[in-house]
């Protein structure tokens, strides 16, 4: 089946510091994915819906300039965390969508990465 | 735009017992559901999905749920539970064109001995 792959799987930064999460589709082309952040015992929330090659579409009460979403190619989107802070300690997974045409036997299921842990100290 | 209700929070069943997860929708336009799983300390495991076809869909782990268009509903169920489906259940709903995924506040099933 499809893997979408999250790297780090767990990151530790200082307060103010920026952190980056790698959100890849290893055996498709994902011309949208998205990124959700879960707190503890907690849903998952939408942050971003990001589309290869143009602006991420950030959620109501999502700051953009805090989180830095981009979707370079059609494999990669990255989270970058800029000045992190405590409160940012998060779960954050990504999930992505097939291109138009493939997969198509999947019956157009996005696919989800195993998640990031971030902890900021 | 789309929200998803999940009527318990918590669900404590016995080992062996029947269970049902509730999880009500509700959207202005067509939608896909999914039930996923999440055991303590890792992602998100897909356990079944409706995009169309049969109301009752069958998953893994020997987890079904139907979909009933006339009550908003997507309930998922198991005959028999294991001490293994100890974990938090999520149920959720995207459009059929974007495939933003929103999803309900979660239900833990906790399976006693």
């Amino acid at each position: 089946g499809a893997v979408v792959s999250q790297h780090p799987s767990r990151v530790i930064c200082k307060s103010g510091t920026s952190v980056k999460i790698e959100c890849r589709s290893l055996d498709f082309q994902a011309t949208t994915m998205f990124w959700y952040r879960q707190f503890p015992k907690k849903s998952l929330m939408l942050m971003a819906t990001s589309n290869e090659g143009s602006k991420a579409t950030y959620e109501q009460g999502v700051e953009k300039d805090k989180f830095l979403i981009n979707h370079a190619s059609l494999t990669l989107s990255t989270l970058t965390v800029t000045s992190a802070h405590p409160e940012d300690s998060s779960f954050y997974i990504c999930s992505a969508r097939p291109g138009q045409g493939i997969l198509t036997s999947s019956g157009n299921t996005i696919y989800f990465g195993e998640g990031s842990w971030l902890t900021v100290v | 735009a789309q929200s998803v209700t999940q009527l318990d929070s918590q669900v404590p069943v016995f080992e062996e017992a029947p269970v049902e997860l509730r999880c009500n929708y509700s959207s202005s336009v067509s939608v896909y559901l999914f039930w996923y799983v999440q055991y303590p300390n890792q992602g998100l495991q897909l356990l079944l999905k409706y995009l169309s076809g049969s109301t009752l869909v069958k998953g893994i782990n020997g987890f079904e749920a139907e979909f009933n268009k006339s009550q908003t509903s997507f309930h998922l169920r198991k005959p028999s539970v294991h001490i293994s489906d100890t974990a938090e259940y999520f149920c959720a709903v995207s459009d059929q064109r974007g495939f933003k995924t929103i999803f309900g506040a979660g239900t833990r099933l906790f399976v006693k001995a």
